[in-house]
């Protein structure tokens, strides 16, 4: 079982839509969780942390997480063409508190079509 | 943009040789850290260097090493290169150990 696991995708979804990313975890002890985004080519790039059960909002974004069932989710309201890119989830794993050790999913491209 | 430049941005080695790879961390930022992230993969942890010193590492072999100087910039060097070393290798800097990582545009390597 891969430590954190991510559907690859492609996600695609119409402009102006939904879309929701999920990634799920092996280590329960985990306590930080990052959604960064990747535009081919180019490097990743933080879009939003969580470290509590529930939901967090930023702009169109929102992450949700559930550590009973070692879920996180990244949604994207109002889907931009913009937004199409690889989004990694990463996971600061409890044995790592002295250093950035994180995780990463390989990652699910999203593709959002006008 | 981040504020953390690496050099090279692309270079070209053969199986056995030696490399080595720069960076410049946003400033403020105490902690490098380093990832390589293979084609179709996520990014996987080297070590990270605070205040000179590597203070973890993740299952890279003992030729991957690194530096960081008081100026906070750091090296990351490779010896006896492998084809499997073929990757972008991500530099991260940061404010201590929370995780918000703030990568460099990174270095592709090709080991032929």
């Amino acid at each position: 079982q891969k430590e954190v696991e991510q559907n690859s995708g492609p996600l695609s979804v119409p402009e102006g839509a939904i879309a929701s990313l999920n990634c799920t975890y092996s280590d329960r002890g985990s306590q930080s969780f990052f959604w960064y985004r990747q535009y081919s080519g180019k490097s990743p790039e933080l879009i939003m942390f969580i470290y509590s059960n529930g939901d967090k909002e930023d702009g169109r974004f929102t992450a949700q997480l559930n550590k009973a069932s070692q879920y996180v989710s990244l949604l994207i309201r109002d889907s931009q063409p913009s937004d199409s890119a690889t989004y990694l989830c990463a996971v600061k794993p409890m044995f790592s508190g002295g250093y950035n050790k994180l995780i990463f999913g390989a990652g699910t491209r999203l593709a959002v079509h006008p | 943009e981040t504020g953390v430049t690496q050099s090279p941005t692309h270079l070209i080695k053969t199986r056995g040789q030696q490399v080595t790879l720069r960076c410049s961390s946003q400033s403020g930022h105490n902690t490098v850290s380093w990832y390589q992230q293979a084609l179709g993969q996520g990014p996987q942890f080297i070590f990270q260097y605070y205040r000179e010193e590597e203070n973890g590492r993740g299952n890279f072999p003992p030729r991957f090493s690194g530096l960081q100087f008081p100026n906070y910039s750091s090296e990351l060097n490779v010896n006896a290169l492998e084809l499997d070393d073929s990757a972008l290798y991500l530099c991260a800097s940061s404010v201590g150990n929370t995780g918000e990582l703030f990568f460099g545009e990174g270095s592709r390597l090709t080991v032929l």
